[in-house]
C-alpha cells in the first residue's frame, strides 16, 4: 500500500519570506499524482497545487510551487512571499492510477505565520 | 451557488445509536468519496463511488454503510458497529471516476459520541 509522509508536524514562517513544507511517499507504481491541499481553520480541505508524476516539469501555482524529485519519492510544497492568509494545516496526498481519484494523506504540516 | 453540501454540521450520537451524515453536490459530478479525519491524522478513505448504484470499500470501511441512489447525493450512516465513531467526515466528489481528477471538498460534519 502506498504510504505519505510528513515529517514536520508544525512549520513556522515570517510573513514575505519563503518556506518549504516535506513530503515523501512510498510506491512501486512508476505513474501517478501528487497533491498539496490546504485546511485552514474552517476545516475546508482546498486544493493548492497538483502534480503528475510523468511531467518532469514541477507544477506551479502563483506563489505556491513544488520541487518534485521521483527517485527520491520526494514532493515538497514552497511558498514564497508568505501571507497571513497561509497559515492553516497543509496535507499532501498520493493518487495511484489504479481506479478513480483516491486519496492517500500524509499527517500534515501545521504553518504558522508570524509578522 | 455550486457545490458540495454537507448536513448536519454538528451531530451528536449516544452510543448504540446509527446516525447518516447527508452530502449532496450540484457540480455534477459522477465520483463522490466520504473520508474521515481524526485529530492530528490526515484523512482516510472510508468509501467511494464511480457511479450511481455502485460504490466500493476504502481502507476504513468497516462499521460504515453508504447508498449512492442519485448522481447528487452520497449519504454516510455511522452504525453502531463502529467502535470509534468520534472525528470530522468530509465528503467529495470529483467529475469523473479517472485517476488524478482534482477532487472537491464539503465543509465537513463533526460527530462526537456522548
Amino acid at each position: 500500500a502506498q504510504t505519505v509522509t510528513q515529517s514536520q508536524p508544525e512549520m513556522s514562517v515570517q510573513e514575505a519570506e519563503t518556506v518549504t513544507l516535506s513530503c515523501t511517499y512510498d510506491t512501486s507504481e512508476s505513474d501517478y499524482y501528487l497533491f498539496w491541499y490546504k485546511q485552514p481553520p474552517s476545516r475546508q480541505m482546498i486544493l493548492v497545487i497538483r502534480q503528475e508524476a510523468y511531467k518532469q516539469q514541477n507544477a506551479t501555482e502563483n506563489r505556491f510551487s513544488v520541487n518534485f524529485q521521483k527517485a527520491a519519492k520526494s514532493f515538497s510544497l514552497k511558498i514564497s512571499d508568505s501571507q497571513l492568509g497561509d497559515a492553516a494545516m497543509y496535507f499532501c496526498a498520493y493518487s495511484d492510477t489504479g481506479t478513480a481519484s483516491k486519496l492517500t494523506f500524509g499527517t500534515g504540516t501545521r504553518l504558522q505565520v508570524t509578522l | 451557488d455550486g457545490g458540495i453540501t454537507q448536513s448536519p454540521k454538528y451531530l451528536f450520537r449516544k452510543e448504540g445509536q446509527n446516525v447518516t451524515l447527508s452530502c449532496e453536490q450540484n457540480l455534477n459530478h459522477d465520483a463522490m468519496y466520504w473520508y474521515r479525519q481524526d485529530p492530528g491524522q490526515g484523512l482516510r478513505l472510508i468509501y467511494y463511488s464511480q457511479i450511481v448504484n455502485d460504490f466500493q470499500k476504502g481502507d476504513i470501511a468497516e462499521g460504515y454503510s453508504v447508498s449512492r441512489e442519485k448522481k447528487e447525493s452520497f449519504p454516510l450512516t455511522v452504525t453502531s458497529a463502529q467502535k470509534n465513531p468520534t472525528a470530522f467526515y468530509l465528503c467529495a466528489s470529483s467529475p469523473r471516476p479517472t485517476v488524478g481528477n482534482t477532487i472537491y471538498f464539503g465543509e465537513g460534519s463533526w460527530l462526537t459520541v456522548v
